[in-house]
């Protein structure tokens, strides 16, 4: 069975940049999250799906930042105009619904270098 | 609100030696808990989990228990490897299947 599979692995980009990240999840699972990793913190959750729907994005910093998953299966996450801050690895992770819906299964995620 | 305490790292180990790396937790009710680990180059990976107080969770040589008492769930291995070298994780579930995670400590193993 394949993975989470995201793109690109690495991104470097000047301040007020704009940049995208795209994630494909496991085949079947319903519920998508992206997670924010900055240096020496633990992943902080952006934003879930269930299908195409938001089901949370309150910690999403949505002046700058931006989440779909259209069709529900692929998801990209875009941030535009993007800050120093934002520098951090950003992580998609899926998992099914039902009884096993605790586990996540995560991609490498991409590591983003703003300038 | 919920969250989770790591001790620091980076803890530095000879091959062989004892692993113990704390955690507690601060949460509403009594939410399941996982360690993850995140090796070099790698995506977190489910290590191990506990869903109810007392359960013992447990995989490639590593356990945990979930102590209620103490708010704890440490993570322990009896002999170390050098590729057990990564950076774990503890975490919470809270409602809605959100992941609430420490800030990890740094295991690093000499040969």
């Amino acid at each position: 069975e394949a993975g989470v599979a995201q793109s690109p692995r690495y991104k470097i980009i000047e301040k007020r940049q704009s940049v995208a990240f795209w994630c494909n999840p496991i085949s079947g699972h319903a519920t998508l999250y992206w997670y924010q990793q900055i240096l020496g913190q633990g992943p902080k959750l952006l934003i879930q799906f269930q299908n195409n729907g938001v089901v949370d994005d309150s910690q999403l910093p949505k002046d700058r930042f931006s989440a779909e998953r259209l069709k529900g299966v692929d998801s990209t996450l875009k941030i535009q105009p993007a800050k120093l801050e934002d520098s951090a690895v950003y992580l998609c992770a899926s998992s099914l619904l039902g009884s096993k819906s605790y586990e996540q299964y995560f991609g490498p995620g991409t590591r983003l270098t703003v300038t | 609100g919920n969250s989770v305490t790591q001790m620091e790292g980076p803890v530095t180990l000879s091959e062989e030696a004892f692993l113990t790396i704390n955690c507690t937790y601060t949460a509403t009710g009594y939410p399941s808990l996982f360690w993850y680990v995140q090796y070099p180059g790698e995506g977190l990976q489910l290590l191990l989990k506990a869903t109810k107080a007392d359960d013992k969770g447990s995989n490639k040589g590593f356990e945990a228990t979930y102590r209620k008492e103490t708010t704890s769930f440490h993570l322990e291995k009896g002999s170390v490897q050098v590729s057990d070298s990564a950076v774990y994780f503890c975490a919470l579930i809270v409602p809605g299947n959100k992941l609430v995670f420490g800030a990890g400590t740094i295991l690093r193993v000499k040969s």
